[in-house]
């Protein structure tokens, strides 16, 4: 299955700067098939992002994502207090569908 | 407004069975496939199940497979996950997904609240 390591665990971020999630695979992934999840306690995750850069309906364009191969990034341009949460970079080239352990972004 | 709500969660004993029920609305039921995702502190977000539109189809993670099945009734717009022989890293919280796009199934726009399983003597 692919494994995917999201990087760093925890991000310090102040409202109003930019923050840069990682997500990589251990193989190549198709670019049409990472997505990305935000999840606040006691929710369940959102879909955000989906083909690593088209963001669901509803989404802010400070959201965006980027990528190719096993490298993938999820960057939040100007951080507003809503967006501290955990972020999830998921696959679905390969069965399973596996997720990332997530990257938390927490207020600085 | 797509909405999705999970029953059946509980305690239960290792070796025990617990059936799970996600019921759905909102949306053209019978042109989704379906999926179970369980998230747990040890272990994130793992997708568990998902099946067909019509039934026809069903996948397990090699962890469940042999214990737990996947079901569904398009007539009552619900999905089931019967699990069986439970162990206790099958606790975690159980979440019912739609995906973005009907006949699809890769990635979720839609889930339920959760039901939590906690497997423990």
């Amino acid at each position: 299955e692919i494994v995917l390591t999201q990087s760093p665990g925890t991000l310090s971020v102040s409202v109003g700067e930019r923050a840069t999630l990682s997500c990589r695979a251990n193989e190549t992934v198709n670019s049409g098939y990472l997505v990305w999840y935000q999840q606040k306690p006691g929710q369940a995750p959102r879909l955000l992002i989906y083909g690593t850069s088209i963001r669901t309906t509803g989404i802010p364009d400070r959201f965006s994502g980027s990528g190719s191969g096993t490298d993938f990034t999820l960057t939040i341009s100007r951080l507003e207090p809503e967006d501290f949460a955990v972020y999830y970079c998921q696959q679905y080239v390969n069965s399973p569908v596996t997720f990332g352990r997530g990257t938390k972004v927490e207020i600085k | 407004e797509v909405h999705l709500v999970e029953s059946g969660g509980g305690l239960v004993q290792p070796g025990g069975s617990l059936r799970l029920t996600c019921t759905a609305s909102g949306f053209t039921f019978y042109n989704y496939w379906m999926t179970w995702v369980r998230q747990s502190p040890g272990k994130g977000l793992e997708w568990v199940a998902n099946i067909k539109e019509d039934g026809s189809e069903k996948k397990y993670v090699d962890s469940v497979r042999g214990r737990f099945t996947i079901s569904r009734d398009n007539t009552k717009n619900s999905i089931y996950l019967q699990m069986s022989s439970l162990r206790d890293e099958d606790s975690a919280v159980y979440y019912c997904a739609r995906p973005l796009w009907a006949y699809y199934g890769g990635f979720f726009d839609s889930w339920g609240q959760g039901t939590r399983v906690t497997v423990s003597s």
